[in-house]
């Protein structure tokens, strides 16, 4: 139990492009979702914190205009990077919480692969 | 402010030996506080976890832990590693909010 998917796995845009990355929580409802960057062979980064049907609190530093997040219900939440450029690129993993099963822990995603040539 | 400190990049170490990995975290209240591991290109793979009770927590794959107060450490041990040991290893604290703060991670290479 407490499968958290992501798609695509990988994904490579062209600059100046969108791309939507989806996280799905596959047996339970996840009331919370986080959004992490993971730079290679550095750690994983907060990105924003998104509760089922409200806005994400986004980490300082990080663009919300750039990076929106929605989390319209209680197994999907996707992150869409508009117009990415090459700094963007980037290993994207999310994470989903059940307040039922857990407060404390977070299930991740196998991680997306963001590359903008 | 709120950090969490792995000691070491990288550990190298041959397979059958046994293995240490250290975590420091900054906190006087209290914390929960998990190991996890990243293979290649995926996702993190909890480990183990520590949430109250015995400071000796046994987690996946005959990895166990042991939380210190008095150190604010949590050092990650397995008696003999394997091949397949070879992964990123993450130490994680979640404080008093929702937010999980993750180390630098250490890279552990098994050789044969």
């Amino acid at each position: 139990g407490a499968v958290v998917s992501q798609h695509p796995s990988w994904v490579i845009c062209k600059s100046g492009t969108s791309v939507k990355i989806e996280c799905r929580s596959l047996d339970f409802q996840a009331t919370t979702m986080f959004w992490y960057r993971q730079f290679p062979k550095q750690s994983l980064m907060l990105m924003a914190t998104s509760n089922e049907g409200s806005k994400a609190t986004y980490e300082q530093g990080v663009e919300k205009d750039k990076f929106l997040i929605n989390h319209a219900s209680l197994t999907l939440s996707t992150l869409t990077v508009t117009s990415a450029h090459p700094e963007d690129s980037s290993f994207y993993i999310c994470s989903a919480r059940d307040a039922v099963r857990s407060s404390y822990e977070q299930y991740f995603g196998p991680g997306t692969r963001l590359t903008v040539t | 402010a709120q950090s969490v400190t792995q000691l070491d990049s990288q550990v190298p170490v041959f397979e059958e030996a046994p293995v240490e990995l250290r975590c420091n975290y900054s906190s006087s209240v209290s914390v929960y506080l998990f190991w996890y591991v990243q293979y290649p290109n995926q996702g993190l793979q909890l480990l183990l976890k520590y949430l109250s009770g015995s400071t000796l927590v046994k987690g996946i794959n005959g990895f166990e832990a042991e939380f210190n107060k008095s150190q604010t450490s949590f050092h990650l041990r397995k008696p003999s590693v394997h091949i397949s040991d070879t992964a990123e290893y993450f130490c994680a604290v979640l404080y008093n909010t929702d937010k999980l703060i993750f180390g630098t991670g250490t890279r552990l290479q098994v050789f044969p």
